[in-house]
This record gives C-alpha cells, sequence and structure tokens, in this order.
C-alpha cells in the first residue's frame, strides 16, 4: 500500500523551517527518505528502522514513529540547495526491501 | 560515490521497435532495481533481482522484461514498444549486506515512443 506524504507542496525562503510527513496504513518495518532535484536521480538521505530513532543528515533529520506508523522529515534553516521533491518509501515486508514510494513533497527554497 | 550507469540518457523511436535499455553497476551490489517514473510523479518498481539468475516482477505490471546473467548488468528490454512505454526509467542497486540498504541510482533513461 503506498504511504502518504503531506504536504503536497511547499514553499520558503531560506533559513526557514519544514516538515514532511510520511504515513502508511501498514506496518511499517523501514522508512527510505530521498531527494530528486528535477532531471536527476533520486538521491539517498537516510533510513529510519523501526524503534522510533531519529537520524540526521547536515540540517535535515527524521524520525519514525512506529505506533502512528509515520515517519516526518525535519528541514531546518532551508538552503536553497535543498529545493527538489522529496520521496519517502516503504518496505512492503520485513526484508523484502522492495519500496513503495509516497507521490513526493515538492519543496522550493526561494532567497 | 555511487557507479551506476545507464544508457542511453534519451532516447526517441517509433512504435513497434526492439529497445534494450542498459544498466551497469561497479560496487558489486546484489540486488539491482528497475523502476518507472512519469514526469512529476513517484517511481514505481517494475522489476527486481536478488542475484544473477533471480529476478522478480514489481508492483507496477510492465510489458518490459529483465535479465541478469552477470552480478553488474540489468537490461531491460522491451520487444515492440508502444506509445504507453514513454516514459523516464530508473535504474537502482543496493549492498548485499545485512538490514535495510540505501539504493543508488542511475540518472536514467528518458523513453519516447513515437
Amino acid at each position: 500500500q503506498q504511504p502518504v506524504q503531506s504536504p503536497q507542496a511547499v514553499i520558503l525562503r531560506e533559513g526557514e523551517d519544514a516538515v514532511i510527513n510520511c504515513s502508511s496504513s501498514k506496518a511499517l518495518y523501514s522508512v527510505h527518505w530521498y531527494r530528486q532535484k528535477h532531471g536527476e536521480a533520486p538521491v539517498f538521505l537516510m533510513i529510519l528502522l523501526k524503534g522510533g530513532e531519529q537520524k540526521g543528515h547536515e540540517k535535515i533529520s527524521a524520525s519514525f514513529n512506529e505506533k502512528k506508523q509515520q515517519s516526518s522529515l525535519y528541514l531546518t534553516a532551508s538552503q536553497l540547495s535543498y529545493s527538489g521533491t522529496y520521496f519517502c518509501g516503504t518496505e512492503k515486508g520485513g526484508g523484502s526491501e522492495k519500496l513503495v514510494f509516497g507521490k513526493g513533497t515538492k519543496l522550493t527554497v526561494n532567497p | 560515490e555511487a557507479d551506476i550507469y545507464q544508457t542511453p540518457r534519451y532516447l526517441v523511436i517509433g512504435t513497434g521497435k526492439k529497445i534494450t535499455l542498459e544498466c551497469s553497476q561497479t560496487m558489486g551490489h546484489d540486488k539491482m532495481y528497475w523502476y518507472q517514473q512519469d514526469p512529476g510523479m513517484e517511481l514505481h518498481l517494475i522489476h527486481y533481482s536478488y542475484g544473477v539468475n533471480s529476478t522478480e516482477k514489481g508492483d507496477l505490471s510492465s510489458e518490459s522484461t529483465v535479465s541478469r546473467i552477470r552480478t553488474e548488468h540489468f537490461p531491460l528490454t522491451l520487444e515492440s514498444a508502444r506509445p504507453s512505454h514513454t516514459s523516464q526509467y530508473l535504474c537502482a542497486s543496493s549492498a548485499n549486506r545485512p538490514g535495510n540498504q540505501p539504493q543508488h541510482f542511475g540518472d536514467g533513461t528518458r523513453l519516447s515512443i513515437l
């Protein structure tokens, strides 16, 4: 089942913060986050495993709430380079490593 | 830096032609994937391989076929291209270590069938 991402799009000014959510109606084993810039390949950001751990990547961090079956991506003090579409991918089943991706959240950071 | 290569980057071709999209990786990854992505849309898994001589179809039904004769090579073939096959095709691979591993993507092939 495809995870649901929200919001669909967000526009920020440089330096502002944003949160992108990824929810599933099925039990989550892991959540992958990727960023794709226009015309480019998706780039891996981080993987969250069940257990509620939080990970960080520069000024981007994420959390995984197993109980709520939700992951959130936090972008703090956004930079122009953060612009792109963010996709979460959820694993179909434990250990399958086949991902189902959400529809994406388009983030635009303006000067 | 991931080393996964796709050729061609762009292909415009007529209906009915046989097409092979190439994907190679130099990281020794066992797992490889093909995704289909329409402009502005999400990625859909169309093929998956656990290793040599192991392939599975993904969630999105596709008329394409794949083969995995060598670890580093995972080509995708369309026997008779149709306009409905117009899309971007992304290849990815991941390491065969225990636990979840990130997927490394190639730059994709933008396919346009006239």
